[in-house]
């Protein structure tokens, strides 16, 4: 099975200021029709998972720019450009190119300093 | 609007069966694959399995952990999918989400389900 590692697994963040996650996986998530299927998803404390980005960098109908998702191969990042107190929550990533199973990283916990 | 809504969760001894329910709406249900996510206490989440759709012969799959105990199935008239769970063990205690699969990835979550095992 393919193994996501995050990194840091908590993360104080200021309000108006910058974040980075990183997810790191065991295999190479690219699929040989030349898609990446690599996700992130956000949980908030009491709600249920919702995914902000598919595929690496596609930002899902509603999220914000300030969210952003780079990477490839098998490091990819999830990227805050500006923390807003609603960004507060879980955030892990998934791989969808290896599956079953779907794998998904043990998470970061997004919280403000 | 997309809803996706789980119901049957519940308390329920060690050993025992449960099934757990997700209606679908605001969307051609039968177009799309379905799958169920879990979340213990405390902890991240859990793929637990996955329904294809008629054009795929309604195949399925499962995470190793429930393998043999669990079950899953559709009906595309009511616009539901069902997962069956026997032989529940307290390490199935948890929050059961039904997921929408688009392009292997979960586009869209249910609100959850509460599973308890305990005696």
């Amino acid at each position: 099975d393919v193994v996501l590692t995050q990194s840091p697994l908590s993360l104080p963040v200021t309000v108006g200021q910058p974040a980075s996650i990183s997810c790191r996986s065991s295999q190479s998530l690219v699929l040989s029709d030349g898609n990446t299927y690599l996700d992130w998803y956000q949980q908030r404390p009491g709600q249920s998972p919702r995914r902000l980005i598919y595929r690496v960098s596609k930002r899902d109908s509603g999220v914000p720019d300030r969210f952003s998702g780079g990477g490839s191969g098998t490091d990819f990042t999830l990227k805050i450009s500006r923390v807003e107190a609603d960004d507060v929550g879980v955030y892990y990533c998934m791989q969808g190119a290896h599956w079953p199973p779907y794998t998904f990283g043990p998470g970061t916990k997004v919280d403000l300093k | 609007e997309v809803q996706l809504v789980e119901s049957g969760g519940g308390l329920v001894q060690p050993g025992g069966s449960l099934r757990l329910s997700c209606a679908g709406s605001g969307f051609s249900f039968s177009d799309f694959y379905f799958g169920w996510v879990r979340q213990a206490p405390g902890k991240g989440l859990e793929w637990v399995a996955h329904i294809a759709h008629r054009h795929d012969s309604y195949s399925t799959q499962f995470a190793a952990s429930v393998r043999g105990r669990f079950t899953i199935s559709r009906d595309d008239a009511k616009n539901s999918v069902s997962l069956q769970m026997d032989g529940l063990g307290t390490e199935d205690t948890a929050v059961y989400y039904c997921v929408r699969e688009a392009w292997y990835s979960f586009d869209r979550c249910g609100q959850g389900t509460r599973v308890t095992v305990s005696s």
